[in-house]
């Protein structure tokens, strides 16, 4: 396995189950990210963790729970949500000092019914 | 407030030349980033300016203008592998990434 890998790539849910999305690079990285991904609209950051603390959590509604168990992998817990939580949820990595420079995964495409 | 502009989508034909035009209102500048994403797929790096001017990296090229806030990705012998997004992004003065809504292009025969 290399760079960047994302479980699950589909899902599908209705507003009143939970579900996990997980991540986990292999880069030997730092820092790592998620992003929601909505069409025509820019990347969304919404969790930054650095060295296994969270950084940065930019206004995300707090229905959404992260989880950093170790500086390669990561979680987004999901509990029941709304329609418009439907996108593409990309997690990403990079090294300290080329925080531009990211490592994306191919995302979980979530559909929220 | 900050904003990154680019074009939705743009056209061109297989073996010719085409410029993605990228301008930023940031809070700061610490460098300007293109990535590329294929349909499905996740988004690739692809360039970075910090100084003025133009990188060259094989048929893509990036130039960057601080003063003008602006930026464009050249694309060279375009290819049918070539369609894709193209996403500017820019790092501010807190070393946040500020991204556009990235610009479609296709390649057509």
């Amino acid at each position: 396995e290399t760079g960047v890998t994302q479980t699950p790539r589909h899902l599908v849910m209705g507003m009143t189950n939970k579900k996990s999305l997980k991540c986990e690079q292999h880069l030997g990285h730092n820092a790592m990210y998620w992003y929601k991904q909505s069409a025509k609209k820019p990347l969304e950051l919404m969790f930054v963790y650095n060295f296994k603390e969270q950084t940065e959590n930019n206004s995300v509604p707090s229905r959404f729970s992260p989880e950093c168990p170790n500086s390669s992998h990561l979680v987004l817990h999901l509990p029941p949500l709304q329609p418009e939580d439907s996108a593409l949820y990309l997690c990403a990595s990079s090294q300290e000092g080329t925080v531009g420079e990211l490592f994306f995964g191919e995302g979980s495409r979530l559909t929220v019914l | 407030g900050q904003n990154i502009d680019q074009p939705t989508e743009m056209t061109a034909t297989e073996g010719a030349i085409v410029q993605i035009n990228c301008t930023y209102q940031t809070s700061g500048f610490n460098g300007l980033f293109w990535y590329q994403q294929h349909a499905g797929e996740a988004p690739t790096f692809l360039s970075y300016n910090v100084l003025d001017g133009l990188e060259e990296k094989g048929r893509f090229s990036s130039f960057l203008s601080r003063s003008k806030g602006y930026s464009y990705l050249l694309l060279k012998e375009l290819q049918m592998k070539d369609s894709a997004s193209y996403l500017c992004a820019v790092l501010d003065s807190n070393y946040q990434l500020i991204w556009g809504a990235g610009t479609k292009l296709i390649i057509k025969p």
